[in-house]
């Protein structure tokens, strides 16, 4: 149980254009879903937090206009990187909260993403 | 605030060796610990956690235990297997307000086990 898919888990794109990556609690409801960003050989580096149903809430220093999040239902939460740089090259990882109120996350395998 | 400094590796071990991975916390309120395990190119992996003080938390021959009193939460395995060559993450997590939980990590610990 308690399993987290995402989706692409590479992705290759152009400089400019957006990509977005799909995040889903497979077999429970998620109310709470969490974005990741890990650089290579470090920790992981969290982004925001979004809520079923509301705005996400972001970290100090992430530009909510550059990365989307939408958190339409409570098995799925998408992360769009808009007019994407190579700076924005990173493993991308989200982690789902068991509604309820279970403090463990649960997370997904991640997608690379390489901006050219 | 809340923070995880856990043992910088890389640490290279034998298979069969003994394996232990230091793990302190500085946190407010009652945190909730938990150990990661990440595998070569894959997201993070639940491996153990406790949630408050003297739990142990057990998985796969790994063991943890909440010690509040050295703010401790050291990762031991007694006989490591090349499988589990891995980046092991300590992580706390804090109820910031009713229901909303935020997890700190540590920086990672490489493990590499040798056959």
């Amino acid at each position: 149980g308690a399993v987290v898919s995402q989706h692409p888990s590479r992705v290759i794109c152009k400089s400019g254009t957006s990509v977005k990556i799909e995040c889903r609690s497979l077999d429970f409801q998620a109310t709470t879903m969490f974005w990741y960003r890990q650089f290579p050989k470090q920790s992981l580096m969290l982004m925001a937090t979004s809520n079923e149903g509301s705005k996400a809430t972001y970290e100090q220093g992430v530009e909510k206009d550059k990365f989307l999040i939408n958190h339409a239902s409570l098995t799925l939460s998408t992360l769009t990187v808009t007019s994407a740089h190579p700076e924005d090259s990173s493993f991308y990882i989200c982690s789902a909260r068991v509604a309820g109120g279970q403090d463990t996350q649960y997370f997904g395998p991640g997608t690379r993403l390489t901006v050219l | 605030g809340n923070s995880v400094t856990q043992m910088e590796g890389p640490v290279t071990l034998s298979e069969e060796a003994f394996l232990t991975i230091n793990c302190t916390y500085t946190a407010t309120g009652y945190p909730s610990l938990f150990w990661y395990v990440q595998y070569p190119g894959e997201g993070l992996q639940l491996l153990l956690k406790a949630t408050k003080a003297d739990d142990k938390g057990s998985n796969k021959g790994f063991e943890a235990t909440y010690r509040k009193e050295t703010t401790s939460f050291h990762l031991e395995k007694g006989s490591v297997q090349v499988s589990d060559s891995a980046v092991y993450f300590c992580a706390l997590s804090v109820r910031l307000r009713s229901n909303d939980y935020k997890l700190s990590f540590g920086a990672g610990t490489t493990v590499t086990v040798r056959a």
